[in-house]
Formats: structure tokens, sequence, C-alpha cells
């Protein structure tokens, strides 16, 4: 069984940092592109940024490229995404998942129940 | 970046019902990388339909999807108590893969 789980949220004040996790298990990791897609509080889904199998391409919205970071290990079929200068608009549910197939150009078949990461003072 | 409209924002229909749920693009979208999700309160989306028509693994046949270019359609032919959901459209031919801001299927 596909599983993808979150961990790593929480609540951080203004400029602080935050790494997530996303562990995979049930697929061969390595074989599939990653991505990160958030969702604020009542409001709709905004991807992220993705990673190809081996980590050798990334690629991210524009609004937080320099801020958020995208990284895999695959010995330890595990995804990550490190936030730096967090703000309040960061404020979301933070969901990795899977891409159906092996290019970058793919939907997203399988997802993590997510995890909350909250902003504020 | 490729902006994604959805309409209505709501629909309120009753069970039984045909739900028609439309997503336009503002540049065509590659190879009609057009999917579909479904989402619930609380939970994670869950992909419906690809390629801007094929159905995923395990969606009943009553969902279906049509479209191309920048014009793009989601069908529910006969509105299930459990298809009361969040419909969002998502573009993935182009980065950033952009989604649409949702359509709200309600009980009528």
């Amino acid at each position: 069984e596909v599983q993808l789980v979150e961990s790593g949220g929480g609540l951080v004040q203004p400029g602080g940092s935050l790494r997530l996790s996303c562990a995979a298990s049930g697929f061969t990791f390595s074989n599939y592109w990653m991505t990160w897609v958030r969702q604020a509080p009542g409001k709709g889904l905004e991807w992220v940024a993705n990673i190809k199998q081996d980590g050798s391409e990334n690629y991210y919205v524009d609004s937080l490229k320099g801020r958020f970071t995208i990284s895999r290990d695959n010995a330890r079929n595990s995804l990550y995404l490190q936030m730096n200068s967090l703000r309040a608009d960061d404020t979301a549910v933070y969901y990795c998942a899977r891409g159906v197939f092996w290019y970058s150009s793919s939907p997203f078949d399988y997802w993590g129940q997510g995890t909350l990461v909250t902003v504020s003072s | 970046e490729i902006v994604l409209t959805q309409s209505p924002g709501t629909l309120s229909l009753s069970p039984g019902e045909r739900a028609t749920l439309s997503c336009r693009a503002s540049q065509s979208v590659t190879s009609s990388y057009l999917a579909w999700y479904q989402q619930k309160p609380g939970q994670a989306p869950r992909l419906l339909i690809y390629g801007a028509s094929s159905r995923a693994t395990g969606i009943p046949d009553r969902f279906s999807g049509s479209g191309s270019g920048t014009d793009f359609t989601l069908t529910i032919s006969r509105l299930e108590p459990e298809d009361f959901a969040v419909y969002y459209c998502q573009q993935y031919g182009r980065s950033p893969f952009t989604f649409g801001p949702g359509t709200k299927v309600d009980i009528k």
C-alpha cells in the first residue's frame, strides 16, 4: 500500500525556519517525481515545488524561490522541504504528493494527510 | 504562469442531478495536461481525471472530463451523496503547475 506521511509542522515565529519531512512507503520512491502542495486555511491548493527522481532537477513557484528548498534522500525514502524566513502567509497545510508518471509533467495520484504549519508570534 | 479560472464558484444541486464544472486557462494547456481533483473537508485531494479525459484508477464512470486548449469541463452524470465536495482543476504541462480556485458542489 502506498503511503506518504508528512511530519515537522508546527508553530513558528515570523522569520523562523522549519523543515518538513515526508516518509514514503509501499512503492519504489526513487522512480518518481515528488511534489509539495500547500493549502492555506479555508483556501485553495497551491503547487509549491517538485523534484526529479535523482534530485538533479527541481522547480519552484516563483513567489517562494530563495526561501524554500526541496530535497530528497532516496536511501531513506524521504522528501523534505526546508522553509526559511517564514511569513504569516506561509501558514498552511503542506502536502507531499507523488507524480503518476516518470516525467515531470504528471498529475498526483497519492497524497499524504498533510502537516500544518502556523506562522505567528 | 498559466492562470486557471473555475466556474461556477458554487454549484447547488440535488442527488441524482447532473453537475457540469468549467475550467478555463489563460493560455493553451500543453498536450491537454489538465487534471481534476476532488477534496472533502479534512482530507487530501483525490485525483479524478488526468490528461483532460482519462479517469484515474478506481474512479467511477459517472465522472468524465473533456476539453482541450483553454477550455475544460468535468461532468458528474448523476450526483451521489459522496460527490458533494470541492473540485479543483490543475494544469501540469508548464511549471508552475497551477491549480484553479475550486468549485464547491453542495446539496441544494
